[in-house]
């Protein structure tokens, strides 16, 4: 049985400190997706990682598959309030099966 | 335009009630999702259709039976419920079923059996 397991499961930083969220599995995806979920809201994707060591940057956010592609890194620089939720990582062995990980509740104090 | 909406927001109900969700589509999507997602907000897959077809039922008891009458629309019907269906329920669609495919997700169902 394919697992995320995700780390910290807890986070709570001062706005414009940096952070680095883990996802991690014994498994091989073909991919892997990060998305945020805000209270009363389904997720939001927010990217996806298809190639081992491939790197993404969306603004302040980088994300990193690794090279064996059992794990993946989410990177936030100078956190702010708005980058609050629930942060999911999300793959799967091709087909139909999204797994989501264990979620990391991240919350940014102004 | 709400891409992917379910209805209701909330439901609460009594043990052993009969309870139904509803989802609806309008991306043009052929595979369609439930979700649960419990109190520590893990969310596990309950259903997969493709298609109006049932793809995946992933060891979801026989009490829960989703309905796609058309591939836009995929509804759950819950039996007799109990006090461990609490939680909330997540409905998604995507343009095909690959897992590096962008889910949608509607805005949830929270489900409160007393």
């Amino acid at each position: 049985t394919q697992l995320l397991e995700q780390s910290p499961q807890f986070l709570s930083i001062q706005e414009g400190e940096n952070l680095t969220v883990y996802c991690n599995s014994s498994s091989v995806f073909s991919s892997l997706q990060w998305y945020r979920q805000e209270p009363g809201e389904g997720p939001v994707l927010l990217v996806t990682v298809v190639t081992g060591g491939e790197v993404k940057k969306l603004k302040r956010l980088t994300f990193q598959f690794g090279d064996a592609r059992k794990d993946s890194s989410l990177h936030i620089t100078a956190a702010q309030p708005g980058d609050t939720g629930l942060y999911l990582c999300a793959g799967g062995p091709g087909t139909y099966k999204y797994i989501f990980g264990t979620g990391t509740r991240l919350k940014v104090l102004a | 335009d709400t891409a992917v909406s379910q209805t209701p927001k909330y439901l609460v109900t009594q043990m052993g009630n009969d309870k139904s969700i509803k989802c609806e589509q309008n991306l043009g999507h052929d595979t369609m999702y439930w979700y649960k997602q419990d109190s520590k907000k893990f969310l596990k897959i309950m259903f997969s259709y493709n298609n109006k077809e049932l793809i995946i039922n992933e060891t979801v008891p026989n009490r829960f039976s989703p309905k796609s009458p058309d591939k836009a629309h995929l509804n759950l019907h819950i039996n007799s419920l109990e006090l461990g269906d609490s939680a909330v329920y997540f409905c998604a669609s995507s343009q095909i079923p690959a897992t590096n495919e962008k889910l949608f997700f509607g805005s949830g169902t929270q489900l409160s059996v007393l």
